[in-house]
């Protein structure tokens, strides 16, 4: 079992929806869950953080975060073309010394 | 403030050739990364630095590439010799440091091509 699995996609949604992105892992351990979003031919860059179980709202970005179910899903509400971009799920572990692993991304597309 | 800086930012090289990335943390941050993306494989950590020592570096593939930080504003990541399959874009990465918050910030990449 991959340490931190996402759905490659591509998810495609039409402006204005929400987009689900998914995101489990697979230590229990986990302690700190991030979000980063990666343009075509661009670094990461850190959208989110969450280290409780329950919601997180940033503008129009929510992370959920179920340490029971070990889940931490992505909502992007009132999609835009410019949310199109690769999203990358990234968990902290104490067994891993706190250096973040990341899962491969979900590819979303944001049509008009 | 600055971010990472990277440099080359593109590089196309011959097989065989010796390739040197380089990397300038964020000031004052204790830890850098280096990390590899790809298309098949996504993005994996190749070593680890904490305080200028390596402290884990299980993710270098062999020993055609090596990873030195000789003090806390600079290091390199060198791949000698170079092999088409080392194509890829490579991540230089910084953090304040290591605990449960750590938050990694990443420089723009150097795209490898090796041919």
């Amino acid at each position: 079992q991959k340490e931190v699995e996402q759905n490659s996609g591509p998810l495609s949604v039409p402006e204005g929806a929400i987009a689900s992105l998914n995101c489990t892992y697979s230590d229990r351990g986990s302690q700190s869950f991030f979000w980063y979003r990666q343009y075509s031919g661009k670094s990461p860059e850190l959208i989110m953080s969450i280290y409780s179980n329950g919601d997180k709202e940033d503008g129009r970005f929510t992370a959920q975060l179920n340490k029971a179910s070990q889940y931490v899903p992505l909502l992007i509400r009132d999609s835009q073309p410019s949310d199109s971009a690769t999203y990358l799920c990234a968990v902290n572990t104490p067994a891993r010394s706190y250096i973040p692993t990341f899962g491969r991304g979900t590819s979303l597309i944001v049509h008009p | 403030d600055a971010g990472v800086i990277q440099s080359p930012r593109h590089e196309v090289t011959e097989m065989g050739q010796e390739v040197t990335l380089r990397c300038k943390p964020i000031s004052g941050h204790n830890s850098l990364f280096w990390y590899r993306q790809t298309m098949m494989r996504g993005l994996e950590l190749l070593i680890y630095f904490n305080n200028n020592v390596p402290i884990d570096d299980s993710g270098m593939p062999e020993d055609r590439f090596s990873a030195k930080m000789p003090n806390a504003s600079f290091s390199t990541l060198k791949i000698q010799p170079s092999e088409p399959r080392d194509s890829a874009v490579y991540f230089c990465a910084s953090s304040p440091g290591t605990s449960s918050g750590n938050t990694i910030y990443f420089g723009e990449g150097s795209w490898l091509t090796v041919v």
